[in-house]
């Protein structure tokens, strides 16, 4: 069965970075476009980056500069980089596999990034 | 950016049909396919695919749950409503990148 399972959330203060991954199982990962959704608490779903089969990206204006999606296809493995920080990248960060046409059929169960001092 | 604009929320009656709609500011459509999906979250879980391509039942999503339209307006039908059906719908497109989703309706069953 197809499962991705997020790690690397906690709580950061402004300015400083993380490193999220997401670990795919069940699935050619290497054939796969992939992407970051977030969701603010309380908030609606925000969609954050993208990286095709071949590792072309694309990103959010919100996080363009600050953030870099990247995978590892030797181990199943999605990332996104968050660097300068602030308090409005709060949220739980879901990855997602693109599927055929652009719809997501699954997601991760999320891990929650908190930025505050 | 292509801008999803959904109704914040909805209350229909146990049994009776519920109507959610998700208009875009530019058209969706490309080569016969809109590029228009639907997902269903409840609190504390991860979104559900419900729809895709504006018309096509995910796989195990019950019968009761329908979509339909094209170029920049769509809807998705809950019908018969059922008490578990009380979630956020959120629409989102794939026409473009950066690809993005409706704001959300909240369904609340009478």
């Amino acid at each position: 069965a197809v499962q991705l399972v997020e790690s690397g959330g906690g709580l950061v203060q402004p300015g400083k970075s993380l490193k999220l991954s997401c670990s795919a199982s069940g699935f050619t990962f290497s054939s796969y476009g992939m992407h970051w959704i977030r969701q603010a608490p309380g908030k609606g779903l925000d969609w954050v980056a993208y990286i095709s089969s071949s590792s072309g990206t694309v990103y959010a204006d919100a996080v363009k500069e600050r953030f870099t999606i990247s995978r590892d296809n030797a181990k199943n493995t999605l990332y996104l980089q968050l660097n300068s920080l602030k308090s409005e990248d709060t949220a739980i960060y879901y990855c997602a596999r693109e599927d055929y046409r652009g719809w997501f059929a699954y997601w991760g169960q999320g891990t929650l990034v908190t930025v505050s001092s | 950016d292509i801008v999803l604009t959904q109704s914040p929320a909805l209350a229909v009656s146990l049994g009776q049909r519920a109507t959610i709609s998700c208009k875009t500011n530019q058209n969706v459509d490309y080569y016969g396919n809109s590029y228009m999906h639907w997902y269903q979250q409840k609190p504390g879980q991860q979104p559900k695919l419900l729809i895709y391509l504006a018309s096509n039942l995910a796989s195990g999503i019950p019968a009761r749950f329908s979509g339909r339209g094209s170029g920049t307006d769509f809807t998705l039908t809950i019908d018969p409503v059922e008490a578990d059906d009380t979630a956020t719908y959120y629409c989102q497109q794939s026409r473009n990148l950066p690809f993005t989703f409706g704001s959300g309706t909240k369904l609340e069953i009478k």
